[in-house]
């Protein structure tokens, strides 16, 4: 069974300084990796995904993520944040098959500190 | 493009009541929708699997006869919570996929915030 793990609940970054948030999967064949932002009360949003091809995938908002096959990770990172990044963060991944569903971490939530 | 709504996107009701939430994909084709359930600070849960013209497949422990999926047309399925009760006060979303691609990726709507009074 695929599953995923973020390790950091909650994360405390200077705006301005850099971010990384850190994700662990498992499954056995080709992940489908994906990372969704989720402000309160809101939907989520995807901040970008990877199927395949270049592992480092740039996302919207300024995010990017790498795959590390090798690590089982797909780490995300912000060069410099921004008070407006407070949010909640989750991986998530899929198989390859287009008909399996999403399996989700548990978020982690970044708080901004000015 | 790839554009999910909800229905209410806020709802109370009293206890013992039914309450139905709308999940639309407004500019695609959505064979496949699912429903989530989110308490406060936590995860998503998978509730069920809505394919368009059939019967929903429900994940372990999600009551069928209480959340009734219905995935009438391609761009619409909707979750009643029947007879609800407080502690199905919850956080629903639900997401669609695009039958034009083949793979997992989701658009999701914004959610609707349920409260039973």
């Amino acid at each position: 069974a695929q599953s995923v793990t973020q390790p950091d609940i909650h994360i405390t970054v200077s705006e301005g300084a850099s971010l990384e948030l850190r994700c662990n999967y498992s499954y056995g064949a080709t992940p489908y990796l994906f990372w969704y932002v989720q402000s309160p009360g809101q939907g989520l949003q995807l901040l970008l995904k990877y199927f395949s091809g270049d592992t480092l995938v740039q996302g919207i908002k300024g995010f990017e993520a790498e795959f590390k096959r090798s690590q089982s990770s797909f780490n995300l990172r912000k060069p410099s944040v921004h008070w407006s990044d407070a949010a909640e963060y989750f991986c998530a991944v899929g198989a390859d098959s287009g008909y399996s569903t999403l399996t989700f971490g548990k978020g982690t939530m970044l708080l901004v500190s000015p | 493009g790839a554009v999910v709504s909800q229905h209410p996107s806020r709802v109370i009701c009293k206890s013992g009541t039914s309450v139905k939430i709308e999940c639309r994909s407004l500019d695609f084709q959505a064979t496949t929708m699912f429903w989530y359930r989110q308490f406060p600070k936590q995860s998503l849960m998978l509730m069920a699997t809505s394919n368009e013209g059939s019967k929903a497949t429900y994940e372990q422990g999600v009551e069928k006869d209480k959340f009734l999926i219905n995935h009438a047309s391609l761009t619409l399925s909707t979750l009643t919570v029947t007879s609800a009760h407080p502690e199905d006060s919850s956080f629903y979303i639900c997401s669609a996929r695009d039958m034009g691609q083949g793979t997992s990726e989701q658009y999701f709507g914004p959610g609707t915030r349920l409260t039973v009074t």
